[in-house]
């Protein structure tokens, strides 16, 4: 059973538009959600996160908003560029425990 | 500074060989972290190192797979006599504490390169 899931397994986008990544989880116990960025053949970097507590929190062209009635996060990027494109995993986890559990991922692509 | 550093970074084994794999965690970070990710999934959770102590296995999926890290630094993964489901990109990842700082922070686990490892 998947506690964190990403629906959309690729996204398109034109260059310049907003990005908006979703993703859903099943427990709310979590304490932390995470966006990471992976390039090919590079391990993932951490992007911005948000603790349960927030319903937001922004970082330059990056804004993650928490609905916890929903259980649901997003990932805005706006303005999308090239650079982008990427694979970004959505993330949570309990401040008691340290590992990390990841959704499948969304390959975002930013097209000209 | 240099980040984390994974070797080999590709392993090609044949089933039934052990393989060990090493991670180089950021000097002076204190947690370590192995992750396993198939193709086209996310990475999941092995195991956690504070300094040498292990206090989390539970994502070892055998008892084929074994993780040190005697000094509390450097890691090896060892996983032995493979079978073509451990095929998977092995993924090492340390942060200077396990725990966050504060209330609403989060201690970034930084992440290496990662070992691709085919079983045939």
């Amino acid at each position: 059973d998947q506690q964190v899931k990403q629906n959309s397994p690729s996204l398109s986008v034109q260059e310049g538009r907003i990005s908006i990544l979703n993703c859903d989880y099943t427990n709310s116990m979590f304490d932390y959600f995470l966006w990471y960025k992976k390039y090919p053949a590079e391990g993932p970097t951490f992007l911005i996160s948000i603790s349960s507590i927030k319903d937001k929190n922004e970082d330059g062209r990056f804004t993650v908003f928490l609905n916890k009635s929903a259980k649901h996060l997003s990932l805005h990027i706006v303005p999308s560029q090239p650079g982008d494109s990427a694979v970004y995993f959505c993330a949570a986890l309990y401040s008691s425990a340290s590992k990390i559990i990841f959704g499948s991922g969304t390959r975002l692509s930013i097209r000209p | 500074g240099a980040g984390v550093s994974q070797s080999p970074r590709y392993k090609v084994a044949k089933r039934g060989q052990d393989v060990a794999l090493r991670c180089d965690p950021i000097s002076g970070h204190v947690s370590l972290f192995w992750y396993q990710q198939a193709l086209g999934q996310g990475p999941e959770f092995l195991t956690y190192f504070q300094n040498e102590a292990q206090l989390d296995k539970s994502g070892l999926p055998s008892d084929r797979f074994f993780a040190e890290r005697p000094e509390g630094s450097v890691s090896t993964l060892k996983i032995q006599r493979t079978q073509q489901e451990d095929s998977a990109v092995y993924l090492c990842a340390s942060s200077l504490t396990g725990r966050p700082l504060a209330s609403e922070s989060y201690n970034e686990q930084f992440f290496g390169p990662g070992t691709r490892l085919t079983v045939l």
